[in-house]
């Protein structure tokens, strides 16, 4: 099973402020199958950007996903109120899906 | 546009079988190209699959589950069931269904999720 580590665990961060995301897999995850999902309180995840680095429909371009390999990176160039949620990356690989732990991201 | 509910008893004792459906509207759960999937967050805490379903009739779970789970489909009510046997307060989660293509392999929608607390 691949695992992924997701870091930090929680980010305080500012509105209009830059947030940087990491999410690191033990063995290589193919870029086509790396996920990136918001999720707010009470609500289901959101898919927000798929094969690493192509935004979901209606993800604002302040989102953006980059990495290969093992390493891979969500950022958030300016954070609007509405982005202080959890993070969570995800992939595919032989039928079976796993999660990072997730990302917290709160208002400083 | 495909959508889907989950539902099922939110009260599970220990040791008892948690069974639990979602229905998919918008679209035929026979489609080709397509899982259905159940993955689950303890309060609090973050996203484990728990399985899923592929529209040939295969099934794949995870590993640490697969003793206790069976997913299966009723074509005929266009819904998904979720089956875990054994529960204890560890299973104690919001349940979500969600599908994925063989195309995209992400989960994509979800349901809107429903909380199963096993307890006496």
């Amino acid at each position: 099973e691949i695992v992924l580590t997701q870091s930090p665990g929680t980010l305080s961060l500012s509105p209009g402020e830059r947030a940087t995301l990491s999410c690191r897999a033990s063995q290589r995850v193919s870029s086509s199958y790396l996920v990136w999902y918001q999720q707010k309180p009470g609500q289901a995840p959101r898919l927000l950007i798929y094969d690493a680095s192509t935004r979901a429909t209606g993800i604002p371009d302040r989102f953006s996903g980059s990495g290969s390999g093992t390493d891979f990176t969500l950022t958030i160039s300016r954070l609007e109120p509405e982005d202080f949620a959890v993070y969570y990356c995800q992939q595919y690989s032989r039928s079976q899906w796993t999660f990072g732990q997730g990302t917290k991201v709160e208002i400083k | 546009q495909l959508q889907l509910q989950e539902s099922g008893p939110g009260l599970v004792k220990p040791s008892e079988t948690l069974s639990l459906s979602c229905i998919v509207s918008g679209g035929s759960i026979s489609s080709s190209g397509y899982y259905w999937a159940w993955i689950r967050q303890p309060p609090g805490k973050g996203l484990e699959y728990i399985g899923s379903f592929y529209y040939s009739g295969s099934t794949y779970y995870r590993p640490s589950l697969k003793s206790r789970v069976t997913i299966s489909v009723d074509t005929s009510k266009n819904q998904i069931s979720l089956k875990l046997t054994s529960v204890t307060a560890a299973d104690t989660a919001i349940y979500y269904c969600a599908s994925v293509t063989t195309v995209s392999n992400y989960f994509d929608p979800w349901g809107q999720g429903t909380l199963v607390t096993v307890s006496s």
